[in-house]
């Protein structure tokens, strides 16, 4: 199906694990994102990315990683979960569209992310 | 002072009602504004895009005012499943463009029948 999709939607791991997210988008947007949100803080920018390759930390970055081999794939890794980390994961992408500055972003479902 | 400010609420207003949220951003160089609704810990969804001479889908009425840097958003004849909640996202960026916008925490809106 066309759009974006994340996976699992659920996951619960213990302190210490490394997890993955996976981000997975067909629209082959030039921008992908990764969110958190929590009560009382709404989303929180971890990291995004330009295009392949090309990525940057956002507002929360300590103790995630991310790569982007693929335009359609951006995944999320929690090197050593922690329970802080205990959150809903959003995915986004948006497209470049050269001298526009409208640019929405459009979200996956989530991750439900439990760390025990 | 935060980038981009809303009243958390909750607004509670019977099915029917008229209700006005307000948002309002810090940088004078932002250029495009959007409302997103979430229902219930749901991703966001693009509610619609706020352009500089106002604009009405509907029931729904954005409209901008750079001077005051503030965004509105009118909802008519509210329904019970306008119930969610209604964040506000600006654009920061001027000349360049990372992609990236900046959400306000939202303004929960729950209508009673």
């Amino acid at each position: 199906d066309a759009g974006i999709t994340q996976s699992p939607r659920y996951k619960i791991t213990e302190t210490g694990r490394q997890v993955t997210l996976m981000c997975h988008q067909t629209w082959s947007h030039s921008y992908m994102f990764w969110y958190r949100q929590d009560l009382g803080h709404g989303l929180r920018l971890i990291y995004y990315s330009a295009a392949a390759d090309i990525t940057d930390k956002g507002e929360v970055p300590d103790g995630y990683v991310v790569s982007r081999s693929k335009t359609e794939n951006f995944p999320l890794t929690l090197e050593s979960a922690t329970r802080s980390q205990t959150s809903v994961y959003f995915c986004a992408s948006s497209d470049f569209l050269a001298g526009v500055s409208y640019n929405e972003q459009f979200f996956g479902p989530g991750t439900r992310l439990t760390v025990l | 002072r935060k980038e981009v400010e809303q009243d958390p609420g909750p607004f509670n207003v019977p099915e029917g009602a008229t209700v006005a949220f307000n948002c309002t951003y810090s940088n004078s160089a932002s250029q495009s504004f959007f409302w997103y609704r979430q229902d219930c810990r749901k991703e966001p969804k693009l509610l619609m895009s706020v352009y500089s001479s106002g604009n009405e889908d509907g029931r729904f009425t954005a409209q901008l005012n750079r001077a005051s840097q503030y965004i509105s958003l009118l909802i008519r004849d509210s329904k019970l499943s306008d119930s969610a909640t209604y964040l506000c996202v600006v654009n920061p960026e001027g000349s360049s463009n990372t992609g990236k916008l900046i959400f306000g925490q939202g303004t929960t809106l729950q209508v009673k029948p």
